[in-house]
């Protein structure tokens, strides 16, 4: 099956600090990226759609200019948290839509949690 | 607006046991897709199943199966004889297409423990 990367797995920052995450799909090309965000014992919630060449959309309630995404290739999304917070603290999983198949293929990369001292 | 509902929050069985996981979902689309994932404690997403709305025939693999009823938008979950390895979070997930972009909303998540 597809796969998807995410570096790093984890990452402890200091509040103020800027974090990229990485996403990459390995062995296709993804022409859309997907970032959701988990609390502790929550659901997924999506962050933003990122397409490759173009900005991200945004869900409403994130803020694009705290988490920037970039999506420059069409096997590599990222997304930096900007002058993080403990509240920023998190588990962020990325998803990649494989092209050219069945409506859905979305493939889940193993998720960044993130903590912010 | 979509929304799936997972009702249970958690539940506790003894292995061998079979379980029902519940999922009810909200959209307004003719055209939609359902979708079952699992979360073991490692945070990595497993895909089960993908579902669309014109397909409402039930589904078994192995141990899993699942019932697709489109009169109560319920797409249930269940797992039988279940094992220790099955302890996980599992969640349901409603896709459809909007402005093109193909959004995933899950539900809140049930966190499975089959104990021994």
């Amino acid at each position: 099956g597809a796969v998807v990367s995410q570096h790093p797995s984890w990452v402890i920052c200091k509040s103020g600090t800027s974090v990229k995450i990485e996403c990459r799909s390995l062995d296709f090309q993804a022409t859309t990226m997907f970032w959701y965000r988990q609390f502790p014992k929550q659901s997924l919630m999506l962050m933003a759609t990122s397409n490759e060449g173009s900005k991200a959309t945004y869900e409403q309630g994130v803020e694009k200019d705290k988490f920037l995404i970039n999506h420059a290739s069409l096997t590599l999304s990222t997304l930096t948290v900007t002058s993080a917070h403990p509240e920023d603290s998190s588990f962020y999983i990325c998803s990649a839509s494989r092209p050219g198949l069945a409506v859905y293929e979305q493939y889940f990369g193993p998720g960044t949690r993130l903590t912010v001292t | 607006a979509q929304k799936v509902t997972q009702a249970q929050t958690e539940i506790s069985v003894v292995e061998k046991e079979d379980v029902t996981l519940d999922c009810v979902y909200e959209t307004r689309d003719t055209t939609y897709y359902l979708f079952w994932y699992k979360q073991p404690p490692s945070g990595e997403l497993v895909f089960l199943i993908r579902r669309n709305s014109f397909d409402e025939q039930n589904e078994i693999s192995g141990r899993y199966s699942w019932n697709f009823q489109k009169s109560t938008s319920s797409f249930n979950f269940t797992i039988t004889a279940s094992q220790v390895v099955d302890s996980a979070v599992y969640f349901c997930a409603l896709g459809n297409l909007q402005g093109g972009s193909e959004k995933l909303v899950f539900g809140k998540g049930m966190k499975l423990t089959v104990n021994p």
